[in-house]
């Protein structure tokens, strides 16, 4: 799987939007982008999940440039509720050798209020 | 739709014992992945079984095993435990192979004395 890199941590206010970027530069062609969020104790839980260009779904869009080479969680107007750890993950899911998650060190969101 | 379940919650057991834990995935699902998460090393695959079948297997010595039923509920069990074996265990249920979109229960918190 390609590795991933994104910052550790990151504060936001309440109400404002946050991009976490994550960078990918060895990403292959059957990849797919795709972001956990994560709480304490908790399991991870799916957010969004693209390939090329823009995907929106309720909770967050994913911005992947033309070469693929990093993508961007934007989360609109974050609560404290959002302060979590959010994970980057990169490879290709229908690979038959490839399809356990290696999940990065993550990005740990605080916000603040 | 009741999520991934995994029992028990919470466990503590000795140096040299044998623990197994369960997981029953969302209904329909077949695929099913175990993860250990700890502190010092994140998130890190175990295994993955897809119709009872142990589709990939992550770097963890054989002391480390698992299963699938029919049913797809899935086990898995850790023989001579030790120290470093505390940790949450996370498992995770998708629709098919691959990982398109995982579901992951609450973990059981595993903690080796």
């Amino acid at each position: 799987l390609a590795k991933t890199t994104q910052p550790i941590s990151m504060d936001s206010y309440e109400g404002q939007e946050v991009n976490i970027t994550c960078s990918h530069n060895n990403i292959a062609t059957n990849d797919y982008i795709t972001w956990y969020q994560q709480f304490p104790s908790q399991g991870p839980r799916f957010i969004i999940q693209g390939y090329k260009t823009k995907v929106t779904n309720e909770v967050a869009s994913l911005f992947i440039p033309a070469d693929r080479k990093s993508s961007t969680l934007s989360l609109p107007r974050v609560s404290l509720s959002d302060t979590a750890v959010y994970y980057c993950l990169v490879g290709d899911p229908d690979s038959g050798s490839a399809r356990q998650l290696t999940f990065g060190s993550g990005t740990q969101l605080t916000v603040l209020p | 739709k009741a999520g991934v379940t995994q029992t028990p919650r919470y466990l503590i057991k000795t140096r040299g014992q044998q623990v197994t834990l369960s997981c029953s995935p969302i209904s329909g699902h077949r695929s099913v992945s175990w993860y250990q998460q700890t502190p010092g090393q994140g998130l890190q695959f175990l295994f993955e079984y897809f119709s009872e079948t142990q589709r990939n297997k992550g770097n963890f010595p054989g002391r480390f095993s698992g299963r699938q039923f029919s049913n797809s509920r899935s086990e898995m069990n850790v023989s001579t435990l030790e120290l470093g074996d505390s940790a949450l265990y996370l498992c995770a249920s998708s629709l098919g192979q691959g990982y398109h979109e995982q579901y992951f229960g609450p973990g059981t918190r595993l903690t080796v004395t």
